[in-house]
């Protein structure tokens, strides 16, 4: 079945700290892997993607993620955050019949000065 | 582009009452969804359509009909609606490839209260 863990409902940092947002994943196909950030009061924006071409993804603004299949892991990362990244954070995986995204809990991701 | 249109943006019912939240995309999109959003829980889908003319359960579909109007529109109706339901509810589209799941493109969500 397939499935999403979102470690972490919360996390901290200061501006300039590397953020780090774990995500494990449970899937009984090849998975596609996604993250979406949502502002406050906003739809869900997509910022990168896994479709089984490199295992490392690059999205936008400055964010990136390593699929590892040994470990089941999409975890997203940025070196330097800054203020304006303060959002939820959600991991997503395709449904086994590939027809329909199944989200994790979500990651607040608030960033202090 | 307008993208997906959601509306209405914000929404108060009583307990027993009844409305449809409507969608709409413009890109041509085959696959349409509908999710809710609650605190803690992630987002969880609805129903879903895979193409005009489908529709398919999601993980939390009791409570709630669908309609799939034409490519285009998907509307997704509470014929009764409990306090259980007051939730955001986002729809979204996506064009899914034979190579498997492409992005979703998100509304900006429907704030649902039901007292």
């Amino acid at each position: 079945a397939q499935s999403v863990t979102q470690l972490g409902s919360h996390v901290s940092v200061s501006e300039g700290a590397l953020v780090l947002l774990r995500c494990n994943y449970s899937s009984s196909v090849p998975p596609y892997l996604f993250w979406y950030v949502q502002y406050p009061n906003q739809g869900l924006q997509l910022l990168l993607k896994y479709t089984s071409a490199a295992t490392l993804v690059k999205g936008i603004n400055g964010f990136e993620a390593e699929f590892k299949k040994s470990e089941t892991s999409f975890h997203l990362t940025k070196p330097s955050a800054h203020m304006s990244d303060a959002a939820e954070y959600f991991c997503a995986v395709n449904n086994q019949a590939g027809t329909a995204l199944i989200f994790g809990k979500g990651t607040t991701l608030s960033v202090s000065s | 582009n307008a993208g997906v249109t959601q509306t209405p943006k914000f929404q108060v019912l009583k307990t027993g009452q009844s409305m449809t939240l409507q969608c709409a995309q413009d890109m041509n999109h085959n696959s349409m969804y509908w999710y809710r959003q609650d605190p803690g829980m992630g987002l969880r889908l609805i129903y879903y359509s895979a193409s005009e003319g489908t529709t398919d359960k999601g993980e939390v579909p009791n409570g709630y009909n669908v309609s799939r109007l034409n490519k285009r529109e998907f509307s997704l109706r509470l014929e009764s609606a409990a306090p259980s339901q007051t939730s955001v509810y986002f729809c979204a589209s996506s064009s899914p490839t034979g190579q498997g799941f492409t992005e979703a493109f998100f509304g900006q969500g429907t704030r649902l209260t039901v007292v």
